[in-house]
Order: structure tokens, then sequence, then C-alpha cells
């Protein structure tokens, strides 16, 4: 089993539709990342989380410590939202850049 | 501001050849990781550093070489090249501060295929 799941793997979604992705690990965390990868192109930095909630522009992150859970959201989706979405956590003790990286959630928003 | 620059962006090698794939980063960040990305996986760390002079290893090391001689520099070496090293491979940096908001910054990637 993978220390860090992200669900769903895959998503597909009509413009303008509000869109959750999941992230569960199973180690004691410090932080945790979310990530954006466009096909083909490199990886963005969205958020770092270890308590609480984010929120920059229509994207809004929340990390539960206790329930080892973490959720991105994506209000009024637009199509150059698709893109896959990583979750990374920094396992507690471990150094800062030391990641676990989840699968990823490939998102698709179809105008 | 260049931010984090990996070169190439692609390569091809033989089985047997040696390379190195380069990361520079002018941010002055202490920290730096390389990753690998394959199909169906999650980004995984081969050496990371914390600082010039300091260097470690990640999840999967073996094959693979790193030194940190200057803050900006962080190069890959692939010793003897296998074709399970065909990946694409990410150099990202963060930076050390008493309140680190985390940012971490990565390079375009460098597809590397080995025949």
């Amino acid at each position: 089993k993978n220390e860090v799941e992200q669900s769903p793997q895959n998503l597909t979604a009509q413009e303008g539709e509000f869109i959750t992705i999941n992230c569960s690990y199973s180690v004691g965390i410090s932080a945790l990342h979310w990530l954006q990868q466009h096909p083909g192109g490199g990886i963005v930095s969205l958020f770092m989380l270890s308590s609480g909630k984010k929120k920059h522009g229509r994207l809004i992150a929340t990390i539960n410590i206790q329930e080892k859970h973490s959720s991105l959201h994506i209000t009024a989706s637009h199509p150059r939202d698709s893109a896959v979405y990583i979750c990374a956590v920094r396992p507690t003790g471990g150094a800062t850049n030391k990641l676990i990286f989840g699968t990823g959630t490939l998102l698709a928003v179809q105008p | 501001n260049a931010g984090v620059t990996q070169t190439p962006k692609f390569q091809v090698l033989k089985t047997g050849q040696s390379m190195t794939l380069q990361c520079a980063q002018d941010m002055n960040h202490e920290y730096m990781s390389w990753y690998r990305q394959d199909p169906g996986m999650g980004l995984r760390l081969i050496h990371y550093s914390v600082g010039a002079g300091i260097t470690d290893q990640g999840e999967v090391p073996n094959g693979y070489n790193v030194s940190r001689s200057t803050t900006e520099d962080f190069p890959l070496r692939l010793l003897s090249a296998a074709p399970s090293q065909t990946s694409v491979y990410f150099c990202a940096s963060s930076p050390r501060r008493r309140t680190n908001t985390g940012e971490l910054f990565f390079g375009e990637g460098s597809r590397l295929t080995v025949l």
C-alpha cells in the first residue's frame, strides 16, 4: 500500500463544476504539498499546508492532520485547470525536501 | 529570473554510457532534490541536498551520483546507464527559512531514454 493515496485517479468535469481531489496518507507528517503538472509540462507548486485551510484564487486546500487527509477544491472549473494534481507529504522528522508523492489525479475539464 | 534550469531537456543514451543531467537555480535556495517520474508511479526521490557540500540518498539512489559544490548547482550523474533508468527527471529547489512557506520550485524536466 502506498503511503500517499490520491482519489480519484481520473476525473472528468464540465466547465463551471466544483471539483474535489482527495489525498490520504499513512505516515505522520509535518507538511503537505499540492502540485500541478500540465501535460508534457513542468510542475508548479500550488500550496503547502501544515494545518487548516489555504485559498488562492479559485483553489482551496484543506488538511485534517488527525484524520491524515487533505482535499484540493477547484471552484468554477475551467478547461485551463486540466492537469495532473499531485499530493506530496513531508514525513515528520524528515528533511524539508525529502517528500513522498502520490501518483496524481488526472483532471480533464470539458468546455 | 530563471528559477530552476535543467539541461538537457531530451537525451538518448546507449546502455553503459554515462552522462550528467545539469540543474542550476538562481534563487539562493539551500535545498535541492532530484526526482524521477515513471508512468503510474509518483515522483520518487533519487538524491537530495540541504546545502553546499551536503548530499544524501533518497528512495532510489542506485546508479546515480550527485555532488553539491556550490549552492547554485546540483548535477545528477548516471554512471553506467541502464534501460531501467529511462524516465523523466525533475530537479527541485526550495528555500530554508525560519518561517518556511514551503514553496517548491521545479525545473521543466529532462526526458531520458536508454536503449
